[in-house]
């Protein structure tokens, strides 16, 4: 059973670098044909795909925040990571990491203060 | 981009009723890369069906789904409490993959 669970500072300063880790147990991330994701949820608001990393290393992102975002994978650790930089309030939001479709990470807010 | 567009964006029905909530897609979405889920207060959301016609490991067989090209169906045959939620449609056909803004199924 593939268990996620995301982890990183809840309050970022506004124009810093946010930068989110999760944990995978019960798949390696470097095997299988599957994308590792990143999706996020503003408070009381849809959601937003952010992008994705395939298990051979290649990158997905969704245009409206490619020039900011990096998917990165550790192996040794079995974790992927998300950085967003220069961050706004529009950037506060639940983030969710994702086994292809499914399972989700609990998620985990974070809060851009100014 | 594809945008998908859901509706109704309320559905107001009670418990033992049908719901059937629509997702349509701007552009064909490729080979039924169509994904449905289910979100609850301050949880994560949950797959129901993938493939646009596939059910998602246990989940119940009142609910299923159908479709092609732009449009969708979600359909519950039956509503049980636990099923009053807000439901999302997805593509993942296409990149950027994108959501819907959701349909909100609440008790009547």
């Amino acid at each position: 059973q593939v268990q996620l669970q995301e982890s990183g500072p809840g309050l970022v300063k506004a124009s810093e670098t946010l930068s989110l880790t999760c944990t995978v147990s019960g798949a390696s991330v470097n095997s299988g044909s599957y994308y590792w994701s990143w999706i996020r949820q503003p408070p009381g608001k849809g959601l937003e795909w952010i992008g994705y990393i395939y298990y051979s290393g290649s990158t997905n992102y969704n245009p409206s925040l490619k020039s900011r975002v990096t998917i990165s994978v550790d192996t040794s650790k079995n974790q992927f990571s998300l950085k967003l930089n220069s961050v706004t309030a529009a950037d506060t939001a639940v983030y969710y990491c994702v086994y292809d479709l499914d399972p989700w990470g609990q998620g985990t807010l974070v809060t851009v203060s100014s | 981009e594809i945008v998908l567009t859901q509706s109704p964006g309320t559905l107001s029905l009670s418990p033992g009723e049908r719901a059937t909530l629509s997702c349509r897609a701007s552009q064909s979405v490729s080979s039924r890369y169509l994904a449905w889920y289910q979100q609850k207060f301050g949880q994560a959301p949950r797959l129901l069906i993938y493939g646009a016609s596939n059910r998602a490991t246990g989940i119940p067989d009142r609910f299923s789904g159908s479709g092609s090209g732009t449009d969708f169906t979600l359909t519950i045959s039956r509503l049980e409490p636990e099923d009053f939620a807000v439901y999302y449609c997805q593509q993942y056909g296409s990149s950027p993959f994108t959501f819907g803004p959701g349909t909100k199924v609440d008790i009547k």
